[in-house]
């Protein structure tokens, strides 16, 4: 059985630009959530979709926005980056809530 | 109060020792935990899952959970340098907050 797939592995983008991460559940997870990971805050909760409907956000701006499409799939969308948007984001999928989280390999971004 | 908290480390054992790890976490009416392990540069894996009070046992590795302490641990038996990892420990919220919540993860060293 296939992992979850993220692409892509590593971005470079500039300040004030926009950026789109995209994720591939495990077949059969219809959950996806996404985190933030940094050294100095650990693993953040951006937000968690569940068929099409996004059931839950952490506390980051409204520039992090994301979406899930009808087979599952997840994208991520930053836009307006700030040099603070650096980090790993990594999408994780599940069967439910309750359920352990599977991750994918990250994607990571540097913003400078 | 962080909801979920862990000794950073790092946590120093001996090649063959038992490392103990710990956490703690704030929200009573929590039901699932959970244990990764993430490596240098990789993304966080799940090692282990336990949702009632007592052991559970895989391999060398297992989780304990105590509900009324609010406390839950991994110990990891007979340890290699292949241990050497981060570990974090993930609580899902109660009345379905909808999100997995990490610790900041504490690193651990098996030194040879």
């Amino acid at each position: 059985k296939a992992g979850v797939t993220q692409t892509p592995r590593y971005l470079i983008k500039t300040r004030g630009q926009q950026v789109t991460l995209s994720c591939s559940p495990i077949s059969g997870h219809r959950s996806v959530s996404w985190y933030q990971q940094t050294p100095g805050q650990g693993l953040q909760f951006l937000f968690e979709y569940f068929s099409e409907t996004q059931r839950n956000k952490g506390n980051f701006p409204g520039r992090f926005s994301g979406r899930q499409f009808s087979n599952s799939r997840s994208e991520m969308n930053v836009s307006t980056l700030e040099l603070g948007d650096s980090a790993l984001y990594l999408c994780a999928s599940s069967l439910g809530q309750g359920d352990g989280i599977f991750f994918g390999s990250g994607t990571q971004l540097s913003v400078l | 109060q962080k909801e979920v908290e862990q000794n950073s480390g790092p946590l120093s054992v001996p090649e063959g020792a038992i490392a103990s790890l710990n956490c703690t976490y704030s929200d009573r009416g929590s039901q699932s935990f959970f244990w990764y392990r993430q490596y240098s540069g990789k993304s966080p894996e799940l090692i282990m899952s336990i949702y009632s009070n007592g052991d559970k046992e895989d391999g060398r590795f297992t989780a304990q959970l105590n509900k009324a302490s609010q406390y839950v641990s991994l110990l990891i038996r007979d340890s290699q340098p292949s241990d050497s990892a981060t570990y974090l420990c993930a609580v899902w919220g109660s009345s379905n907050t909808g999100k997995l919540i990490f610790g900041q993860g504490t690193t651990l060293q098996v030194k040879p």
